[in-house]
């Protein structure tokens, strides 16, 4: 049962535009997501997070969007560079439920970034 | 300050061994959290410990099993290997908060 979904398993963008990366959700007890970049024979690095009583967070030329009754958030790249490509991926987490906050993951999403 | 080091980082066994992987989170950090990476599968949670007591569990058969010491290092043990455990095996430390952790660079088992 996958509660996290990212339905793109690649996107490839041409450098200087926008990506967009897609996440669902299914379970309504999660109230933090996170979006994770990882690289090859790395681990993942957070890159992006946002709480449940916002529907947009932004730093730098990454935003993400939440949108609660959709159980839909997505990240945004803009504008997208060549050390942009990577394997990123979103998680989930219950905050509120303290003591029992496991991550949640995607499957992620392969951002190729064309020059 | 050092990062999240994971020992080793590659490791071939055979079916049917057993195989111990090790995490040193960063310094003060008391969770240390276990992940399964397989493609297609995205990361998958194992457990969690926090001062030495297993906190959380994620859905995997008995054969994974870990263990904290009072340094915070963590081990996870995998006995019985089958083909399937073949993977990328991630440790994540915090000082206590999910949100707040970081990933190491991985051991990736490879079972033949």
């Amino acid at each position: 049962d996958q509660q996290v979904k990212q339905n793109s398993p690649s996107l490839s963008v041409q450098e200087g535009r926008i990506s967009i990366l897609n996440c669902d959700y299914t379970n309504s007890m999660f109230d933090y997501f996170l979006w994770y970049k990882k690289y090859p024979a790395e681990g993942p690095t957070f890159l992006i997070s946002i709480s449940s009583i916002k529907d947009k967070n932004e730093d730098g030329r990454f935003t993400v969007f939440l949108n609660k009754s959709a159980k839909h958030l997505s990240l945004h790249i803009v504008p997208s560079q060549p050390g942009d490509s990577a394997v990123y991926f979103c998680a989930a987490l219950p905050l509120s439920n303290f003591g029992n906050e496991k991550l949640t993951f995607g499957t992620g999403t392969r951002l190729t970034i064309i020059p | 300050k050092a990062g999240v080091t994971q020992t080793p980082r590659y490791l071939i066994k055979t079916r049917g061994q057993q195989v111990t992987l090790s995490c040193s989170p960063i310094s003060g950090h008391r969770s240390v959290s276990w992940y399964q990476q397989t493609p297609g599968q995205g990361l998958q949670f194992l457990f969690e410990y926090f001062s030495e007591t297993q906190r959380n569990k994620g859905n995997f058969p008995g054969r994974f099993s870990g263990r904290q010491f009072s340094n915070s290092r963590s081990e996870m043990n995998v006995s019985t290997l089958e083909l399937g455990d073949s993977a990328l095996y991630l440790c994540a430390s915090s000082l206590d908060r999910a949100a707040e952790a970081f990933f190491g660079q991985g051991t990736r088992l490879t079972v033949v």
